[in-house]
């Protein structure tokens, strides 16, 4: 059975750079596509964007310009960079797995993550 | 903008029926958008239901089926049970790599 788990800072000052890594057990990342989601009580569940395997990328637009993804295969891990942060960045974030056709198949439980000073 | 939109909340009796549903702030959704549904219960994780519009993911009861309805993507659960009680959300591919997901619905079994 296929499991993620997030992990990575709970606090981050905001102006600064949101770092999250998902680690990737019972299966190989190798041949997906994995996806970061976010949600808060604000905005609901945000797709945030997804990384191949090999190491391509797409981004939400509206994150576009602040987000970076990257795929460590020999670790069976994939991570989410977020910069300049603010409190509107505050969110329990998920990672994913793609599944055959469009849809997300595997979920880690969430990592939350606070943006304050 | 693309708003992918759901009804806030739903009242069913137990062993009841319900619809969900999700459609475009502009547009009309199709299989071609690839519907799929999440249920998420508070503190946890989504789980997937139905993917590709009708496809039920492994493990989910049969009380739950995915349709097109007119111009929206539909969820319906038939027979609802007490712990059928969560928050449903859908999401539509848009083409391109990108995702969106829907407001969510608020289901209630009383």
């Amino acid at each position: 059975q296929v499991q993620l788990q997030e992990s990575g800072p709970g606090l981050v000052k905001p102006s600064e750079t949101l770092s999250l890594t998902c680690t990737v057990s019972g299966g190989s990342i190798s041949g997906y596509y994995w996806s970061w989601m976010r949600q808060s009580p604000e905005k609901g569940l945000e797709w945030i964007g997804y990384i191949y395997y090999t190491g391509s990328t797409t981004y939400s637009p509206s994150l576009k310009s602040r987000v970076t993804m990257s795929v460590d295969t020999s670790r069976n891990q994939f991570s989410l960079r977020l910069n300049s942060v603010t409190a509107a960045d505050t969110a329990v974030y998920f990672c994913a797995r793609y599944g055959s056709v469009f849809y997300f198949d595997y979920w880690g439980q969430g990592a939350l993550v606070t943006v304050s000073s | 903008q693309t708003v992918v939109t759901q009804e806030p909340s739903f009242s069913v009796s137990p062993g009841g029926t319900v619809t969900l549903t999700c459609g475009l702030n502009s547009g009309s959704v199709s299989t071609s958008y690839y519907p799929s549904w999440y249920q998420q219960t508070p503190g946890q994780a989504p789980r997937t239901l139905i993917y590709n519009t009708n496809t039920r993911s492994s493990g989910v009861p049969d009380r739950f089926s995915g349709s097109i309805l007119g111009n929206k993507a539909a969820l319906t659960i038939t027979g609802a049970q007490a712990d059928d009680e969560s928050d449903y959300y859908c999401v539509l591919y848009m083409g391109s790599g990108i995702y969106v997901f829907g407001t969510g619905t608020e289901v209630t079994v009383l």
